[in-house]
Order: structure tokens, then sequence, then C-alpha cells
């Protein structure tokens, strides 16, 4: 099993609809994680990082399952400026190398 | 509060040809990372720091690349000499500690033809 894995996508979903990603990952032994949105020919930036088991943020909640291993991002009421890839970076270990997904890309249209 | 600064943006060399990228991070930030992203993946760890010193480096392909911190503060990374699947965006990131958050610099990218 890879150390990260996304589904790349795309994914196309319509204005105001819910769509959600996840990130399987294999191995851990902290708590944090993050997701990160890069968009086309940009740097990633952060969206979320959660330091428990989950967090919500306006239209965005991320949630932890470690007995499962994996972490998912989930998107209410989609707008354009969503359309970007978006990264996971799973628990790591203890901190050292945050290793990142190879990111699912996410397009909402009119 | 001024981000990550990275150069040269652009770089086309040719093959066999070496290239050195520069990158200062944010002010205070202990933590310093080289990524490499080839399009259409995810960003790949080259080498971390912890001030000087350096923490992974199990990803970087030692026989061409090198990476520096020598004061703690801004960092090199040199390739010598390049391949064509050198191609790629490099990015630079630092973080106030290791498992805080990244914040990366805009990015060098390098064509190698």
């Amino acid at each position: 099993r890879k150390e990260v894995e996304q589904d790349p996508g795309p994914f196309n979903v319509p204005e105001g609809a819910t769509v959600a990603f996840n990130c399987t990952y294999s191995n851990s032994a902290s708590q944090s994680f993050f997701w990160y949105r890069q968009d086309c020919r940009k740097e990633p930036k952060l969206l979320m990082s959660v330091y428990s088991s989950g967090n919500e943020d306006g239209r965005f909640t991320a949630q932890l399952n470690r007995a499962s291993q994996y972490i998912s991002l989930l998107i209410r009421d989609s707008k354009l400026s969503d359309s970007a890839t978006y990264l996971c970076v799973p628990p790591g270990n203890a901190g050292n190398m945050l290793t990142f997904g190879g990111g699912t890309r996410l397009m909402v249209k009119p | 509060e001024a981000g990550v600064a990275q150069s040269p943006r652009y770089k086309i060399i040719e093959k066999r040809q070496s290239v050195a990228f520069w990158c200062n991070p944010i002010s205070g930030h202990a933590t310093l990372y080289w990524y490499q992203q080839i399009l259409g993946q995810g960003p790949k760890l080259l080498i971390q720091f912890q001030n000087n010193g350096v923490v992974d480096d199990s990803q970087l392909p030692k026989d061409r690349f090198s990476a520096e911190r020598l004061k703690g503060v801004d960092s090199t990374l040199k390739i010598q000499p390049a391949k064509l699947e050198d191609s790629a965006v490099y990015l630079c990131a630092s973080s106030q500690g290791r498992g805080n958050t990244i914040y990366f610099g805009e990015g060098s990218w390098l064509t190698v033809v």
C-alpha cells in the first residue's frame, strides 16, 4: 500500500453540490493532518489544519478516521471558485517529513 | 508578514548543465523544506532542515542534488548535472517547527531540454 493515496479525479460537480474527497494513509504516529489547495500553476496553500479528529470551517469539514486510516474533506454548497486541486497531508510520524498525497482535482461547473 | 521567497522563478537549461535555486524562509521559521513537484503529481519532499541541520534527505538523489542551509536561514538547492526528468517545480517551504503548518514559496520552474 502506498504511503498516501488520493483519487486524482477530476470530480466534476455543479455549483451548489456537496462533494467529498478521501485520502488513505499507511502509517501514523500523530494526530494532526492538513488539507492544502493548489490552483493551476500556483503553489499549494493551506486550507485546513486539524490537531484533533476533525474540524469545520464554514463550508469545509475535515475528518480523521484513525481506525480505517483515512482523512476526508467535505465541501458543501460548492462555488465556481472552489475549482482547484486538493492535496492531503495525513498524520505523519512525530512531526518529521509531512508527506503529500497526489492531489484530487475538483471542477465546479455553472 | 513576508512569505517564503524563491529565485529564480523560471529557468531553462540543457541536460548535463547545472542550476541552483535560492530560498529565504519566513522570518523565525526554524524548519525549511525543499519539495519537487512534477506536473500532475503531489509535492515530493527532497530534504528537510531544522535550523542548519538536515532532518531528512532520504529522497534526495544525492548523486546529482545537493542542498545547504549554512547559517540556518536561507538555503540553496543545486542540481548537477541535470537530467530531462528533473523538469519540475521546485518548491521551498518553511514552518515554525516540525509538524507545524507548512507555508510554500511560489516555486522555481525548471525545464531541462
